[in-house]
């Protein structure tokens, strides 16, 4: 079936840092979404991406939607302590529901 | 508030008893889902409500597994005779509109442990 591959599986940043990670598949997706889960609370949505190509910015976050239509990647600038957590892409598979990738989760080093 | 509500927070279960996870949507918003996140995992999906009509079950891992949504708002998850492998964090999602389906808000989710 269906599987969006993450990577890093894990980041360890400094404050001030740029962070990138993407999302892979071997099948097309029409939709692409990034989402943020902290600990103890469900996922929210930071970024949907609905055309190939397509780049969107949310403040810090800029995301963009693959030219292949199997990947995407997201990218924070400046990263803060907020930023802490674990990022999901998820795109919509042949049923129109949600498949998910594990995760990267970013940790901020001491 | 506002958001999506979902109780309880935890639940401990003996194998073999029953558990029913409620749902609270954000009012107004047509679709629910229901999903299973293991520990280190994203969610997968369970099943789908468009108002009070369960329109996709296909994720429900066996017939054990029971949701319903009578009214078109609140929802419900029952388990029967749960096992250990259910043990997860169960998270309910509304979105406002097909249109806008995969534009999903997230509950706090119910972490259920089953001993």
């Amino acid at each position: 079936g269906q599987q969006l591959n993450q990577s890093p599986q894990s980041m360890f940043i400094q404050e001030g840092e740029d962070v990138s990670m993407n999302c892979t598949s071997s099948s097309i997706f029409n939709t692409w979404l990034w989402y943020k889960q902290d600990p103890g609370e469900g996922p929210v949505l930071l970024i949907a991406l609905y055309k190939a190509g397509e780049l969107t910015s949310n403040g810090r976050l800029t995301a963009q939607f693959g030219i292949t239509r199997k990947d995407s990647f997201l990218n924070i600038s400046a990263s803060i302590p907020s930023d802490v957590g674990i990022y999901f892409c998820a795109g919509p598979d042949s049923n129109y529901q949600l498949i998910w990738g594990a995760g990267t989760k970013l940790i901020i080093k001491p | 508030g506002a958001g999506v509500s979902q109780s309880p927070r935890y639940k401990v279960a003996k194998r073999g008893q029953d558990v029913a996870l409620r749902c609270d949507p954000i009012s107004g918003h047509v679709s629910l889902f229901w999903y299973q996140q293991a520990l280190g995992q994203g969610p997968e999906f369970l099943t789908y409500f468009q108002n009070e009509a369960q329109l996709d079950k296909s994720g429900l891992p066996s017939d054990r597994f029971f949701a319903e949504r009578p009214e078109g708002s609140v929802s419900t998850l029952k388990i029967q005779r749960t096992q250990q492998e259910d043990s997860a964090v169960y998270l309910c999602a509304s979105s406002l509109a097909r249109s806008s389906t995969y534009e999903q808000y997230f509950g706090p989710g119910t972490r259920l442990t089953v001993t």
